[in-house]
């Protein structure tokens, strides 16, 4: 079946730094995808719809300079945290889909950890 | 806004014991609901759905109910085994909302001992 690959699994990194996570969809072009944060003990929440060429649309709350979308091609999405912060330590996780109507795949998540 | 809510974990259970997750919902349109289950390490896989009242979605065993009249998708298996242990998440998707965006719930720990 489809699968989407997301990358790192986990990372670590120092407050003010930034870190890439990379969501590649591995046998269908995603033409849509999604980017979601779930903190401990929440619900997930949608941060963001990136749709091929195009410009992120955010959630409402969700700072678009601070999180940087980027889904130039239609096997890949990147979101990177800018100037990370220990709040901003959480699980992300994205998800892609060829079409509006068809299922949602899943990354596998990534743990962002900020110290 | 759209929202969900479904029971606290973590559940934990022995093996063949029957199993039900609560999950209600609040929408302003007519939503799709749905069960996703995340197993250890893996990411978000979907586990049944239903598109309109009164439909059941049924896989793996696990079966779940739209019910309109009292918001409700409750997930449901008659004997557990210990390959379940996971994270059960329960969403709607409201077309009324635009795209195809997904309302989680904070999702369930199940642990199934032998």
């Amino acid at each position: 079946g489809a699968v989407v690959s997301q990358h790192p699994s986990w990372v670590i990194c120092k407050s003010g730094t930034s870190v890439k996570i990379e969501c590649r969809s591995l046998d269908f072009q995603a033409t849509t995808m999604f980017w979601y944060r779930q903190f401990p003990k929440q619900s997930l929440m949608l941060m963001a719809t990136s749709n091929e060429g195009s410009k992120a649309t955010y959630e409402q709350g969700v700072e678009k300079d601070k999180f940087l979308i980027n889904h130039a091609s239609l096997t890949l999405s990147t979101l990177t945290v800018t100037s990370a912060h220990p709040e901003d330590s959480s699980f992300y996780i994205c998800s892609a889909t060829s079409r509006l109507d068809s299922p949602l795949h899943f990354g596998n998540g990534t743990r962002l950890t900020v110290t | 806004g759209d929202s969900v809510t479904q029971m606290e974990g973590p559940v934990t259970l022995s093996e063949e014991a029957f199993l039900t997750i609560n999950c209600t919902y609040t929408a302003t349109g007519y939503p799709s609901l749905f069960w996703y289950v995340q197993y250890p390490g893996e990411g978000l896989q979907l586990l049944l759905k239903a598109t309109k009242a009164d439909d059941k979605g049924s896989n793996k065993g696990f079966e779940a109910t739209y019910r309109k009249e009292t918001t409700s998708f409750h997930l449901e298996k008659g004997s557990v085994q210990v390959s379940d242990s996971a994270v059960y998440f329960c969403a709607l998707s409201d077309p009324g909302a635009g795209s195809y965006q997904l309302t989680f719930g904070k999702g369930t720990k199940l642990s199934v001992i032998p």
